[in-house]
């Protein structure tokens, strides 16, 4: 089946830096979706990504499209210490657009 | 506008118990999710529902699992008879259409043990 895998696996960086990771899949995707996870809780949505090269924002979050359809980046600028959660991107599975998979995501730790 | 709602949030009980979690997605969705989230596995899909119909339970692991939706505001994922290797969180999501541009909306999970 398809595999999403994300890198960094985690990420430990000071309050304020710029957070990059990404996720890059064996097969093409038509649509890449970046979701957080905070302790405790469900996903959420953050940003939902459906043409190849786009460039969305969702306040201080950006996320790309890859050209390749195969990858997807999600950037953080001036991280806070909300910030911190579990990553995903996900895409819909070859089996029919209703499936999604998920990523292994990436642990983001911020430091006081 | 309430989300989607998992109960119990926390289950502890002993293997061979039976298990039933419960879901009841957001009002007017028509697609349902469960989920499973260990660390050695991360996300997994278990089954979906569209408008109360499964569609699709090669997620399932095994037997030993079972899901319905009686109706278009409840579900449940049932265990039995359930063993340790169950241990995780479990969680349901609802989505207003069957189209994966529609976002999924996530509960806030059952966490699971079976000692």
């Amino acid at each position: 089946g398809q595999q999403l895998n994300q890198s960094p696996q985690s990420m430990f960086i000071q309050e304020g830096e710029d957070v990059s990771m990404n996720c890059t899949s064996s097969s093409i995707f038509n649509t890449w979706l970046w979701y957080k996870q905070d302790p405790g809780e469900g996903p959420v949505l953050l940003i939902a990504l459906y043409k190849a090269g786009e460039l969305t924002s969702n306040g201080r979050l950006t996320a790309q499209f890859g050209i390749t359809r195969k990858d997807s980046f999600l950037n953080i600028s001036a991280s806070i210490p909300s910030d911190v959660g579990i990553y995903f991107c996900a895409g819909p599975s070859n089996f029919g657009n209703e499936k999604l998979t998920f990523g292994t995501g990436t642990r983001l730790t911020i430091i006081p | 506008d309430a989300g989607v709602i998992q109960s119990p949030r926390h289950e502890v009980t002993e293997m061979g118990q039976e298990v039933t979690l419960r879901c009841k997605p957001i009002s007017g969705h028509n697609s349902l999710f469960w989920y499973r989230q260990t660390m050695m596995r991360g996300l997994e899909l278990l089954i979906y529902f569209n408008n109360n119909v499964p569609i699709d339970d090669s997620g399932m692991p095994e037997d030993r699992f079972s899901a319905k939706m009686p109706n278009a505001s409840f579900s449940t994922l049932k265990i039995q008879p359930s063993e340790p290797r169950d241990s995780a969180v479990y969680f349901c999501a609802s989505t207003l259409t069957a189209n994966s541009n529609q976002p999924q909306h996530f509960g806030d999970g059952t966490r699971l043990s079976i000692l």
